[in-house]
C-alpha cells in the first residue's frame, strides 16, 4: 500500500537558519504530494502541494521540490522564522483522489 | 466562513462510557472526512462522506465506531464502549468536492478525546 516516511520527529534550528524537512513515499501510480502545518491547538492547513516533477512549489516562504526518481518532497526555507514552529505533516493522495496517506509529522522548533 | 466547526474541543470519558463528536463542515463542501491523531500513528484516515452518503470508512474499526451525516451540515462520530486507546485527537475535514486528486483538505481544530 501506499507510505509516506517522515525520518525527523523533532527538528530544533535558531531564527534565522536554514531548514529542510524530509518527506519520502512509496505508491504504485502517479503521486499527488502535499505538506500540511498544524501550529499549536490550530487545524491542519495546507502548505503547498505538488504532482509535477521536477518543479520547485513556493508558498509563503516554503518550498518543495517533488522527485519522482527518487520519490522525495522535502520542505525547505531559507530563513525559520519564530512563527514557523509547528508540526508539518508530508501527505501522499491515493489513486481515488480523496484519502491522503499522511506522515508521522515533523515538530520544527526554532529558537530565538 | 467559519470553517469546519468539530464540538466538543475536550472530551473526557470513562472506560466504557459513550463519546458522540460534532463536525459542522464548511457550507457548500460536498466531502466529509474524518481522521484521528495521535503521536505515534500521525494522521489516520477513518472514514468519508460525499454528499451525504458513505463513500470509504475502511479506516473505521468495525466494532465500536460509527459515523454518520445526516444532513449536508454536520457529521457525527461515535464511539462506543470506549477504551484508553482510543484517546486521541479527532479531526473532521472537508472538501469541496472529495473527487479530485488536488483538492485541498480543510480541516477543523479537532475533538481531543481522552478515555481514564
Amino acid at each position: 500500500g501506499d507510505s509516506v516516511t517522515q525520518t525527523e520527529g523533532l527538528v530544533t534550528l535558531t531564527k534565522g537558519l536554514p531548514v529542510m524537512l524530509n518527506c519520502t513515499y512509496q505508491t504504485t501510480y502517479s503521486p499527488f504530494l502535499f505538506w500540511y502545518v498544524q501550529h499549536l491547538n490550530e487545524a491542519p492547513k495546507l502548505l503547498l502541494k505538488s504532482s509535477t516533477d521536477n518543479k520547485r512549489t513556493e508558498h509563503q516562504g516554503f518550498y518543495a521540490t517533488l522527485h519522482k526518481s527518487s520519490s522525495s518532497f522535502h520542505l525547505q526555507k531559507s530563513s525559520v522564522q519564530l512563527s514557523d514552529s509547528a508540526l508539518y505533516f508530508c501527505a501522499l493522495s491515493d489513486r481515488m483522489g480523496y484519502k491522503l496517506t499522511f506522515g508521522t509529522g515533523t515538530s520544527l522548533l526554532v529558537d530565538p | 466562513n467559519a470553517g469546519v466547526i468539530q464540538t466538543p474541543r475536550h472530551k473526557v470519558t470513562g472506560k466504557g462510557q459513550e463519546a458522540t463528536l460534532w463536525c459542522e463542515p464548511i457550507s457548500g463542501h460536498s466531502a466529509v472526512f474524518w481522521y484521528r491523531q495521535t503521536i505515534v500513528q500521525g494522521l489516520e484516515f477513518l472514514t468519508y462522506f460525499r454528499n451525504q452518503a458513505p463513500i470509504d470508512d475502511s479506516g473505521m474499526p468495525k466494532e465500536r465506531f460509527s459515523a454518520q451525516m445526516p444532513n449536508q451540515s454536520h457529521s457525527t462520530l461515535k464511539i462506543q464502549s470506549t477504551q484508553p486507546q482510543d484517546s486521541a485527537v479527532y479531526l473532521c475535514a472537508s472538501s469541496s468536492s472529495g473527487g479530485a486528486q488536488a483538492e485541498t483538505l480543510y480541516f477543523g481544530s479537532g475533538t481531543r478525546l481522552t478515555v481514564l
